[in-house]
C-alpha cells in the first residue's frame, strides 16, 4: 500500500464555517506534509510533521491548524477562512525527514476547498 | 533562497518527436532534484530523481551543475506523456522539503 488518502476530496464552506480536512497513511512513514495548491500554480508547503511533532510551519495563517493524533493520521483544521484560501489542498508522507535517495515524498490526490 | 524555475508554461510536441522539458535552479549548497508529474485527475507521482540517475518510462534528467539546469528528456513522445510536469528541489538545510517549479504543460499532438 503506497498510497495517501485524503477525505473529503471536495468542501465548499462558508467563512464563519469550522471545518477539517483529513489524511490517512499506512506505509508506517514518520514525516507528513500539508501543501496548497492554488489554480494553475505549483504546490507550496504549509507544514511538516516529523514524528508527530510541528516541524515545519511555513508562517500560515493561524486560522490553519494542523494536527497529527498518531502516526498515520493528519488533519488540518479550517476556521474563519477566506475566499481566496479557495485551493487543492495536498497531503503527503515520506520516510522520514531525512534527505536520502530512497526517501521518497508520496502525495495524495487532495482536497478541493470552496470558501463562499 | 532555493528557487526553481521552469520558463515554459506549455509545451507541445508532435508523436514521435523529441522532448525537452526545461528546468534551472538556483541553490547555494548542493541540491537534490526531482521531476514530479500529474496526469489529468490524478495525484502527484515522482518521476525520477537526479541521484536515482535511472530512466523511467523513457524520461531522463541529468544534473548539470556548471549550468544549474536539470531538464527532462525523451526522444520520443508519447501520447500518454501529455501531463502536467513539475521539477522540484529539496535543499540540504531543510530536510525532505520540496520546492517546486511552476509546472509545465506538456501536450502530445497525433
Amino acid at each position: 500500500d503506497t498510497e495517501v488518502t485524503q477525505t473529503p476530496k471536495h468542501l465548499v464552506m462558508g467563512m464563519t464555517n469550522k471545518k477539517s480536512l483529513k489524511c490517512e497513511q499506512h506505509m508506517g512513514h514518520r514525516a507528513m506534509y500539508w501543501y496548497k495548491q492554488k489554480a494553475k500554480k505549483p504546490p507550496e508547503l504549509m507544514f511538516v510533521y516529523s514524528y508527530e511533532k510541528l516541524s515545519i510551519n511555513e508562517s500560515v495563517p493561524s486560522r490553519f491548524s494542523p494536527e497529527c493524533p498518531n502516526s498515520s493520521l493528519l488533519n488540518l483544521h479550517l476556521h474563519a477562512l477566506q475566499p481566496e484560501d479557495s485551493a487543492l489542498y495536498l497531503c503527503a508522507s515520506s520516510q522520514d525527514m531525512s534527505r536520502y535517495s530512497g526517501n521518497t515524498i508520496y502525495f495524495g490526490e487532495g482536497s478541493w476547498l470552496t470558501v463562499v | 533562497a532555493q528557487r526553481v524555475t521552469q520558463p515554459e508554461k506549455l509545451l507541445s510536441v508532435f508523436k514521435g518527436a523529441p522532448v525537452e522539458l526545461k528546468c534551472n535552479y538556483s541553490y547555494s549548497g548542493s541540491p537534490e532534484l526531482f521531476w514530479y508529474v500529474q496526469y489529468s485527475r490524478q495525484r502527484l507521482q515522482l518521476l525520477l530523481r537526479h541521484i536515482s540517475r535511472e530512466s523511467i518510462k523513457g524520461f531522463t534528467a541529468d544534473l548539470n551543475k556548471g549550468e544549474t539546469s536539470f531538464h527532462l528528456k525523451k526522444p520520443f513522445a508519447q501520447e500518454e506523456d501529455s501531463a502536467m510536469y513539475y521539477c522540484a528541489l529539496s535543499g540540504a538545510g531543510g530536510g525532505n522539503k520540496l520546492t517546486f517549479g511552476t509546472g509545465t504543460q506538456l501536450k502530445v499532438e497525433l
